[in-house]
């Protein structure tokens, strides 16, 4: 199927595990972001991919690690999760003018 | 850096009357894009309606449209005849490289 999407859809984890929450598109889209989405504060970037290879960090990147090894696949790791990071993830695409959103990830950190 | 401000944390509207929601921005470039996204419960993001910076006209899409006011800085949303479909988080947001969202104002539509 064409878009935009992320796995896993839910997940539970506890303090200090290292988890990956994966971002997969089908358009060849050049940028590639990382939001989270908290209540209050709107969608913040993490981090954002211009190319494969290329990340840059954005509003929010403290304890977060992102790689883009491959155009369509842009996975965003915390490496020591931390009951703070709880929140829905969402990753996007973009090529010209409009934003795709993937269908987003609600992480909760125990 | 670029700040995105809506005031309005909640409306509420009559089904087929309008409302409008209220964003202002903050930037010193003068090319850019605003965008409005809703929300529905679902979470996904859907683009709504979008204004270039240099268009002076308004933007419009069916019963959405805006009120971009550039030296002001203002950018708001107004929804006609509302339907309870409508009913969503909704979302203002700039672009000069990457988007900057607002914290978003809940909508509630009457029946």
């Amino acid at each position: 199927d064409a878009g935009i999407t992320q796995s896993p859809r839910y997940k539970i984890t506890e303090t200090g595990r290292q988890v990956t929450l994966m971002c997969h598109q089908t358009w060849s889209h050049s940028y590639m972001f990382w939001y989270r989405q908290d209540l209050g504060h709107g969608l913040r970037l993490i981090y954002y991919s211009a190319a494969a290879d290329i990340t840059d960090k954005g509003e929010v990147p403290d304890g977060y690690v992102v790689s883009r090894s491959k155009t369509e696949n842009f996975p965003l790791t915390l490496e020591s999760a931390t009951r703070s990071q709880t929140s829905v993830y969402f990753c996007a695409s973009r090529e010209s003018y409009e934003q795709y959103f993937g269908p987003g990830t609600r992480l909760t950190v125990t | 850096a670029q700040t995105v401000t809506q005031s309005q944390p909640e409306m509420s509207v009559q089904e087929a009357e309008t409302v409008t929601l209220s964003c202002t921005y903050d930037t010193s470039e003068s090319d850019y894009y605003l965008f409005w996204y809703k929300q529905p419960p679902s979470r996904q993001m859907i683009l709504v309606i979008r204004q270039e910076a240099y268009k002076q006209q308004n933007a419009t899409e069916n019963r959405f449209s805006v009120n971009f006011q550039k030296a002001a800085k203002s950018f708001s949303l107004k929804i006609s005849d509302s339907q309870l479909g409508d009913a969503a988080m909704y979302f203002c947001a700039y672009r000069e490289n990457k988007l900057v969202f607002g914290a978003g104002t809940i909508l509630r539509v009457k029946s």
